[in-house]
């Protein structure tokens, strides 16, 4: 049973670039929510995702937008990038949007 | 959600229970008492969630105190690949709600 999987593990950009992530939940899992979390800190919640719609926004601005696939699937965009937003980007996924979230092992991106 | 206060840092000798405080002290009715553990370079892992009665899975054991104010995180037999950041936070349940995730606690578990 895979858990969640995100792509890709690594990426490199330079500010004012634009990037992608994405993110697969684990199998039987609707809800997927984002993370991000700085060095030397815990993850800060981006956004999360149900029924393809937006759900709840955590203090981010909105640069960071996100979309939720009929499968359940997921991206996180990022426009105009600045070099604070280099950090590991976590994402996790629940059965329902009260279930425990399992975290994937998350995009580490760092901005040149 | 409710604010949480864990030490920084604890150790633990190997094969020795490992045993992890949290105080919650203005922890609602509504809202539950979970904990994830982070591994250097690994994303966090969901270890046990409870509201009022311990709880025990195969990772751990929650004991949750009968004012709720406080709860402890028990790794029974702790194991080298037991050392990581563990957070304990609380979050309701029900509707819409996240993880808000504080310091936590790096445990370090020594031969």
């Amino acid at each position: 049973d895979a858990g969640v999987t995100q792509s890709p593990t690594h990426l490199i950009k330079t500010r004012g670039q634009q990037v992608t992530l994405r993110c697969s939940p684990k199998s039987g899992h609707d809800t997927v929510s984002w993370y991000q979390q700085a060095l030397g800190q815990g993850p800060q919640f981006i956004f999360q995702y149900y029924e393809e719609e937006e759900r709840q926004r955590g203090n981010f601005p909105d640069r960071f937008s996100g979309h939720q696939f009929p499968n359940y699937s997921s991206e996180l965009n990022v426009n105009a990038l600045l070099l604070g937003d280099s950090a590991l980007y976590l994402c996790a996924s629940s059965r329902e949007i009260s279930g425990p979230q399992h975290f994937g092992d998350g995009t580490r991106l760092s901005i040149l | 959600d409710a604010k949480t206060t864990q030490p920084t840092s604890m150790d633990c000798a190997e094969g020795r229970a490992a045993n992890l405080p949290c105080n919650h002290s203005t922890i609602s009715g509504n809202e539950y008492v979970y904990w994830y553990r982070q591994i250097h370079s690994q994303g966090p892992q969901y270890i046990i969630h409870g509201l009022k009665n311990n709880e025990t899975n195969e990772m751990a054991s929650l004991i949750i105190t009968e004012d709720r104010k406080s709860s402890t995180l028990i790794l029974p037999h702790a194991t080298l690949r037991d050392t990581a950041v563990y957070y304990c936070i609380v979050r309701v349940f029900s509707g819409y709600s996240t993880l808000t995730f504080g310091k936590g606690t790096m445990l370090l578990v020594s031969p």
